[in-house]
C-alpha cells in the first residue's frame, strides 16, 4: 500500500524568504514521487518529481526536493519566495516507473506575505 | 500543442441524473486517468483507460464509468447522482510510464 502525508494544511512565508513545505510517504514498493502545484482555478502543474535517480531533484521555477530514503520524506523547498509561488501544492506518490495511479497528499496551501 | 483540454467547464445536475464529461488527451499521449477533486481535498483517483480498455481502478462504485476511443480521448460517466458527487474531475493523460498531464478540470454540482 501507498499513502502521502503532508505535514503542514497551511504555511505562509514573507516574499524573499525560504519556503520548506514537508512531506512524508509510505510505500511497499520503490516509489516514485512527485510535486504538482494547483492556481486557483486551474489545473494541476507538475513541478518536479523523483524516479529513483538522483535523490535531489530540481524542477521549474526554483523549486528543489530531496528525496530521503531513511527519513521517507520528500520535503519540497525555494530559496527565495516570490507572490507568484502562492497557490496548493500537492505531494504525490506512485509506483516507480509504472505510470499508474497517483496518490495524492491532502494539500499544503501557501501563502506569500508582500 | 493544445494541452489536455476538458469539457464542459462547469456543469450543475439534479441528484439521481447521469452525467457524461469530455477529455482529450495532450499529442502523443495514449493512456487517460480520471480524478476527482472534493472541494479542499487531493485528488482521488478514479480509473484509468489505455488502448481502450480500463487499466486499473480505485475505489469508486459502478457508478462510475468510463471509455476510451481509438484517438485516445476518454469520456467519464457518473450515473444515479448523488450530492457527494460534486467536485472537480480532472482528466490526466500520459505516455506510459511517463509523467501525467493534467488538464483545467470540470466542476461538476449536484443539487
Amino acid at each position: 500500500a501507498q499513502s502521502v502525508t503532508q505535514l503542514d494544511s497551511h504555511v505562509s512565508v514573507s516574499e524573499g524568504t525560504p519556503v520548506l513545505l514537508r512531506c512524508n510517504y509510505s510505500s511497499s514498493y520503490s516509489p516514485s514521487l512527485f510535486w504538482y502545484v494547483q492556481h486557483p482555478n486551474k489545473g494541476l502543474q507538475l513541478l518536479l518529481k523523483y524516479t529513483s535517480a538522483a535523490t535531489l531533484v530540481k524542477g521549474i521555477n526554483g523549486f528543489e526536493a530531496e528525496f530521503k530514503k531513511s527519513e521517507t520524506s520528500f520535503h519540497l523547498t525555494k530559496p527565495s519566495a516570490h507572490m507568484s509561488d502562492a497557490a496548493e501544492y500537492f505531494c504525490v506518490v506512485s509506483k516507480n516507473n509504472q505510470g499508474g495511479k497517483l496518490i495524492f497528499g491532502q494539500g499544503t496551501e501557501l501563502s506569500v506575505k508582500p | 500543442d493544445a494541452g489536455v483540454t476538458q469539457s464542459p467547464t462547469h456543469l450543475i445536475k439534479t441528484r439521481g441524473q447521469q452525467v457524461t464529461l469530455r477529455c482529450s488527451p495532450k499529442s502523443g499521449h495514449d493512456t487517460v486517468s480520471w480524478y476527482q477533486q472534493a472541494l479542499g481535498q487531493g485528488p482521488q483517483f478514479i480509473f484509468q483507460y489505455y488502448e481502450e480498455e480500463e487499466r486499473q481502478r480505485g475505489n469508486f462504485p459502478d457508478r462510475f464509468s468510463g471509455h476510451q476511443f481509438p484517438n485516445y480521448s476518454s469520456e467519464l460517466n457518473v450515473n444515479a447522482l448523488l450530492l457527494g458527487d460534486s467536485a472537480l474531475y480532472l482528466c490526466a493523460s500520459s505516455a506510459v510510464p511517463y509523467e501525467q498531464y493534467f488538464g483545467p478540470g470540470t466542476r461538476l454540482t449536484v443539487t
